[in-house]
Order: C-alpha cells, then structure tokens, then sequence
C-alpha cells in the first residue's frame, strides 16, 4: 500500500482563494517532500521538510509537518491559475535513501 | 545549470522486445533514481545508483534492470515487453551522499513509452 496518501484527491478553486492539501503516511521518516507536476511531464521539488521540523514557507507555499500523527499539510496562499497541476507528498524512510515513497497526488484546478 | 535530460522523449514498442531509456543528471549529482508513473499505481520506485554502484532496488520484476556509467549517467532497460510496462518513466539526480537521507530529487521530463 502506498506509504503517503493525499488528501483531497481533487481540489477546484477560484484564483486568489488558498488551497490546501493534506498528507498522511505509516513509518518514520527522514524527510518528507512535495513535488509539483504539470499535466504528464516531469516533478518540479517544492519543498523538503525535515523530521525535526514542524514548518517551512517558500514564497506562497507553507508547509507543515506532524510526526506524532504523522501528516503533513501543504497550503498555496492566493492561487494562480498557473498553479493547476497535480502535488505530491513523497516520504523519505528511514534506512531507504534514495527511494521516495510517493502518494497518488492532488489534482488541483485553479480557475481564472 | 543544465536540468536533467532523458531520451529518447517518446518510445513506441511491441510486446516482446526491450528497450533501453537514457537518463544524464544534473552536473554534479551522483545519484540517479528511476521512478515508473502509471494512472492506476501512480509513481513507483524502481532503483536508485549511486557511484555506478546499485544501492536501492523496488519492488519490480528482474526484466527491469539498470546500470550507471562513471560519469553517472544512467541506463535503464527492460527487457521481454508487457502491455502493463506503458508507463511515463522518470529519472532523477541529486547529490546522494545525504548521510542516509534522500535529499532533493530533480527529475527529468521522462519517457513515454508505449508497449503495443
């Protein structure tokens, strides 16, 4: 089964409303990363957030990590219809580096 | 700084034959991680090389295999095609030696290859 599970599998928002989407996985982990992909081409890294770390921002991006309920949340503040795109969560597991353990994604749809 | 490169883009083949994808990293990088993206099982991991050595392997057939040169650019091939193997298949670099950790990936615009 997959290790991270996104949460909503689809997300449609109006430009300028944030959105938010949300990560939860099984085993303990080093780090855990969100990648972005426009429609079948390959992942743009986002941001890698560590286990002894509970928030990064990167511009418009926050991202928040729970190691006790093991999740984490990515939210996009004022969204762009550039940013449409499907997001995934990847973990990176202790004692496996090298091999991220991707969620099946968020498809986001941002409308102009 | 030039991306991550794959060739070819697009690849059609026949069930039965093999076919082997390229992948050069990013200068600098030394890892090289190979993901297979399908819509019903989504991305999965099929090996990581590090120094041309292999130091992670997924969860897929030994018709999958790989190698890395010493100018770490990687090569996967499989072999005896099935319909099932159509896939996007992606590589990634980055620089590896993260203490245990998998840091950054950059991945490449992969190949899309279809088995017919």
């Amino acid at each position: 089964s997959q290790q991270g599970e996104e949460d909503p599998q689809a997300l449609s928002i109006q430009e300028g409303e944030n959105a938010t989407m949300n990560c939860s996985y099984k085993t303990s982990i080093n780090n855990l990363q969100w990648y972005r992909q426009n429609s079948g081409r390959g992942l743009v890294h986002l941001i890698l957030i560590r286990s002894n770390e509970r928030e990064k921002h990167s511009g418009r991006l926050r991202v928040t990590l729970d190691t006790s309920k093991k999740s984490s949340s990515l939210l996009i503040t004022a969204s762009r219809a550039a940013d449409t795109a499907s997001y995934f969560c990847a973990t990176d597991i202790r004692g496996s580096q090298g091999n991220l353990i991707f969620g099946k994604g968020t498809k986001l749809s941002v409308k102009p | 700084k030039a991306g991550v490169t794959q060739t070819p883009r697009y690849l059609i083949k026949t069930r039965g034959q093999q076919v082997t994808l390229s992948c050069s990293p990013i200068s600098g990088h030394r890892s090289v991680s190979w993901y297979q993206q399908t819509p019903g099982q989504g991305l999965q991991f099929l090996f990581e090389y590090f120094s041309e050595t292999q130091r992670n392997k997924g969860n897929f057939p030994g018709r999958f295999s790989g190698r890395q040169f010493s100018n770490s650019r990687s090569e996967m091939n499989v072999s005896t095609l099935e319909l099932g193997d159509s896939a996007l298949y992606l590589c990634a670099s980055s620089f590896g030696s993260g203490g245990g950790e998998t840091d950054t990936q950059y991945f490449g615009p992969g190949t899309r290859l279809t088995v017919l």
